[in-house]
């Protein structure tokens, strides 16, 4: 399997402008879970997904960020319009949610946005 | 809250064991511990988990303590590929399946 697979690696844009961030999960995984990483907060989780659908966003700092997943391997975190304070690590991950290996969270190697 | 302490950092040498201790003094009776860790610049991976007896794998060895308020990720034979942030997490039972990280323990090793 190629494992979590996120895209791009790496973006930089203008604040103000659209981000769209994508992850592709392992086949099979049906929870899905966007994180945060920066100097400051370390590691965040945003958003979850179990079966598609959203389970707790709690985490998403704003109305300017959403997350979609519109099948079991898609999922897309768009952040607008996006500002400097944004610039992060996303990364994405999943797991299969039942059976022995249903603790164990697979991640990306994670998409480095810069808003300048 | 992320619900662990670990220390901020440790040194090991190459192929030497390596004791990375977490406190998790608020952890109820069916939550799980869990061990993830970064290597630079990737996504963290999983280690090892456990609920309470001491767990092996190909990785590390996790030792619980009786009262399971404390725990000891084990590396038998460091190497440099080990250098990483190791996070000791306490998931609770409810599996939601959330992850909530804390600082965790960033672990050098000297050849």
């Amino acid at each position: 399997d190629a494992g979590v697979i996120q895209s791009p690696r790496h973006e930089v844009t203008e604040m103000g402008q659209e981000v769209t961030l994508r992850c592709k999960p392992i086949s099979g995984h049906n929870s899905l879970f966007w994180y945060r990483q920066t100097m400051m907060r370390g590691l965040e989780l945003l958003i979850y997904f179990n079966n598609n659908v959203p389970i707790d966003d709690s985490g998403m700092p704003e109305d300017r960020f959403s997350a979609k997943m519109p099948n079991a391997s898609f999922s897309t975190l768009k952040i607008q319009p996006s500002e400097p304070r944004d610039s992060a690590v996303y990364f994405c991950a999943s797991r299969r949610n039942r059976g022995l290996a249903k603790n164990i969270q697979y991640f990306g190697a994670g998409t480095r946005l810069s808003v300048l | 809250d992320a619900k662990t302490t670990q220390p901020n950092s440790m040194e090991s040498n190459e192929e030497e064991p390596v004791h990375l201790p977490c406190n998790h003094s608020t952890i109820s009776g069916t939550d799980y511990i869990h061990w993830y860790r970064q290597l630079p610049s990737q996504g963290p991976e999983y280690v090892i988990h456990g609920l309470t007896s001491n767990v092996n794998n190909r990785m590390a060895s996790l030792a619980i303590a009786e009262d399971r308020k404390s725990s000891t990720l084990i590396l038998h034979r460091a190497t440099l590929r080990d250098a990483a942030v190791y996070y000791c997490i306490h998931m609770e039972s409810s599996n939601t399946g959330k992850l909530i990280f804390g600082q965790g323990t960033t672990l050098q090793v000297k050849p």
